[in-house]
């Protein structure tokens, strides 16, 4: 069964400090990986999107990098900020027919300022 | 802004209810989507739609009916639901089904459901 996993649930840290976000998938055989943030009343932003071939994507102070091999993706977060504070979701899409998305629970980040 | 919008936001209905949720693309996309999201579960995708044709029912109850009249709205009708399917309902779309691996959905804000 194809499954993606997000550690840890949530997370509080003080502004400013980098932190990185966990994501695992049990199929290795993935298309491609997305990041996405969700605000409270929001519906889903893309972040990154990193392609099988890929090894990271990098967009300001984010950065995805992606480990195939080991099931492993993690989202850096450099100098974080408190408009920061978001549920970050990864999804992994496994078929180049369907854009179809098996996504994880999801970490709530809280930056305090 | 996504270009992707929903209504209503909010719907508290009754067991007994018929309601519908509406989401509409302004993006030119041929494939549209629902999704699932309940608390504490990851996003369950629901429906596909490409070019109007339904190409994906992830073995949900008959009490969601969707509808998809034409490439930029997509419906999700509902009957007779029971309060576990209280969760927020997210649309999303995309340019088509079958995505180049660059390319992404985009999401609406949702419509938050509450069944009574």
């Amino acid at each position: 069964k194809q499954e993606v996993t997000q550690i840890p649930a949530a997370l509080s840290v003080p502004e400013g400090e980098n932190l990185v976000l966990n994501c695992s998938f049990t199929d290795s055989a993935i298309y491609n990986l997305q990041w996405f943030r969700q605000d409270p009343g929001k519906g889903l932003t893309s972040l990154l999107l990193i392609q099988s071939s890929q090894r990271e994507q990098t967009s300001g102070r984010l950065n995805a990098s992606l480990d195939k091999s080991s099931g492993r993706s993690t989202l850096y977060i450099a100098a974080s900020q408190p408009g920061d504070s978001a549920t970050y979701l990864c999804a992994v899409r496994y078929s180049s027919n369907t854009g179809k998305l098996i996504f994880g629970q999801g970490t709530t980040l809280q930056v305090k300022p | 802004e996504t270009g992707v919008t929903q209504t209503p936001r909010h719907l508290v209905m009754g067991m007994t209810n018929k309601k519908s949720l509406k989401c509409e693309q302004h993006l030119g996309h041929n494939a549209m989507y629902w999704y699932k999201q309940s608390a504490k579960k990851p996003l369950e995708l629901m429906f596909v739609y490409n070019f109007k044709e339904q190409t994906e029912n992830n073995s949900v109850p008959s009490r969601f009916s969707p509808e998809c009249p034409n490439s930029s709205h997509l419906f999700l009708h509902l009957h007779t639901l029971q309060p576990e399917d209280s969760a927020l309902y997210l649309c999303a779309s995309s340019q088509r089904r079958s995505l180049a691996p660059q390319e992404t959905q985009y999401f609406g804000p949702g419509t938050r459901l509450l069944v009574l």
